[in-house]
């Protein structure tokens, strides 16, 4: 079975300072991982994802995640936080081996960017 | 990116009463949709899953019969949750993958629903 684990409820950062959010996995297969952002009643926004290729993976509004395979991890980062960062930050996986479309989803992580 | 809207994005309904939410992908063909639910504060949960023009599948401690979902054409699904109770009050989130883009899934904005 695939799972995800975000190991930490609430991050908090000082604006300016560099952010990372955790996230590791576990699959049979090979992963496919995904970061989504949340706000506030609103759905999923895509951030970045891996799926082959560089380990270091660039996405949307300066948010970059590197994968490492020997930690099954997925850590979402960006050098710089804003304020306008904080939101409720999701990492998924999916086993495309194994269990086709299906996503997994990790319990979320509040960030909280502080000016 | 490919659009994925759900309407309503809001409803309120009294206790015993049908309440249907329509997911849409606006600029792709949608093979398969996605039905999540998420309570305050928590991670999605993944209801169902829908193939155009077959029955859906349902995850384990999902009834199909309370939460009826029908994917009759490649840009439209639709929840409908029977007879509501206020257990059932909850935030659905859509999302619909495409052969196009096999590897992503693309969410809608979600539908905010209270059962009174």
């Amino acid at each position: 079975a695939q799972s995800v684990a975000q190991p930490e409820d609430q991050v908090n950062v000082a604006e300016g300072n560099p952010l990372t959010v955790k996230c590791t996995y576990s699959v049979s297969g090979n992963p496919y991982l995904f970061w989504y952002v949340q706000y506030p009643n609103r759905g999923l926004q895509f951030l970045l994802k891996y799926i082959t290729g560089d380990n270091l993976v660039k996405g949307s509004y300066g948010f970059e995640a590197e994968f490492n395979k020997s930690q099954t991890s997925f850590h979402l980062k960006k050098p710089s936080a804003l304020v306008s960062d904080s939101a409720l930050y999701f990492c998924a996986v999916r086993d495309m081996e194994n269990y086709g479309q299906n996503f997994v989803f990790g319990p979320g992580t509040r960030l909280s960017v502080l000016p | 990116g490919a659009v994925v809207s759900q309407h309503p994005s809001r409803v309120i309904c009294k206790s015993g009463t049908s309440v249907k939410i329509e997911c849409r992908s606006l600029d792709f063909q949608a093979t398969t949709m996605f039905w999540y639910r998420q309570f305050p504060k928590q991670s999605l949960m993944l209801m169902a899953t829908s193939n155009e023009g077959s029955k859906a599948t349902y995850e384990q401690g999902v009834e199909k019969d309370k939460f009826l979902i029908n994917h009759a054409s490649l840009t439209l699904s639709t929840l409908t949750v029977t007879s509501a109770h206020p257990e059932d009050s909850s935030f659905y989130i859509c999302s619909a993958a495409g052969l196009a883009s096999y590897n992503e899934q693309f969410f809608g904005p979600g539908t905010r629903l209270t059962v009174l």
